[in-house]
């Protein structure tokens, strides 16, 4: 099946700093969303993205699209406390046997 | 504003012992998920359904049934539970199955199966 590799696994920085993760699939998507997770909650969409080369912000967070339609990229920029959490990809080819496969997650914790 | 509630939040199981997750949604929402999240694995779909009485298998459904009685709950059971079904289970819910309509999710079950 599908794969989504996410990376960085973990990312540790400091508060003000811009963080940068990206999804690479080993097929092409339709759709690629964008969900983070606080700790001991479920994950909550952050941003849809709908066509190759697209480039969406909401607030802080900034996601591409990859011209390839095999990646996309997601930013923060000026991170703050409440950014910690997991970060998740995932995509969504919907021709056929729809299915909406998640990446790995990227876990971002801020240092003080 | 409840959206998407599971129950219990935390269980721990005896191999072979059997047990159900319990997820509701008061969205009136026709599609509804089960998840399970182990590290470094990203979520895999369990089982989902596309409307009352209906149901799914997903990426890995072995080791689980489900069970969509009434519109606004969807059951996770396991039969006879194994190590290897130490978890955390998300249920989640959407009004369409489609990327354009967002996925609610609950906030998990933590299961460890002893």
């Amino acid at each position: 099946g599908q794969q989504l590799n996410q990376s960085p696994q973990s990312m540790f920085i400091q508060e003000g700093e811009d963080v940068s993760m990206n999804c690479t699939s080993s097929s092409i998507f339709n759709t690629w969303l964008w969900y983070k997770q606080d700790p001991g909650e479920g994950p909550v969409l952050l941003i849809a993205l709908y066509k190759a080369g697209e480039l969406t912000s909401n607030g802080r967070l900034t996601a591409q699209f990859g011209i390839t339609r095999k990646d996309s990229f997601l930013n923060i920029s000026a991170s703050i406390p409440s950014d910690v959490g997991i970060y998740f990809c995932a995509g969504f080819f919907n021709f056929g046997n729809e299915k909406l496969t998640f990446g790995t997650g990227t876990r971002l914790t801020i240092i003080p | 504003n409840a959206g998407v509630t599971q129950t219990p939040k935390f269980r721990v199981l005896k191999t072979g012992q059997s047990m159900t997750l319990l997820c509701a949604q008061d969205m009136n929402h026709e599609y509804m998920y089960w998840y399970r999240q182990d590290p470094g694995m990203g979520l895999r779909l369990i089982h989902y359904s596309v409307g009352e009485g209906t149901t799914a298998k997903g990426e890995v459904p072995d080791g689980y049934n489900v069970s969509r009685l009434k519109k606004q709950n969807f059951l996770l059971g396991l039969e006879s539970a194994a190590p290897s079904q130490t978890s955390v289970y998300f249920c989640a819910s959407s009004s369409t199955f489609s990327t354009n309509e967002k996925l609610f999710f609950g906030s998990g079950t933590q299961l460890s199966v002893l």
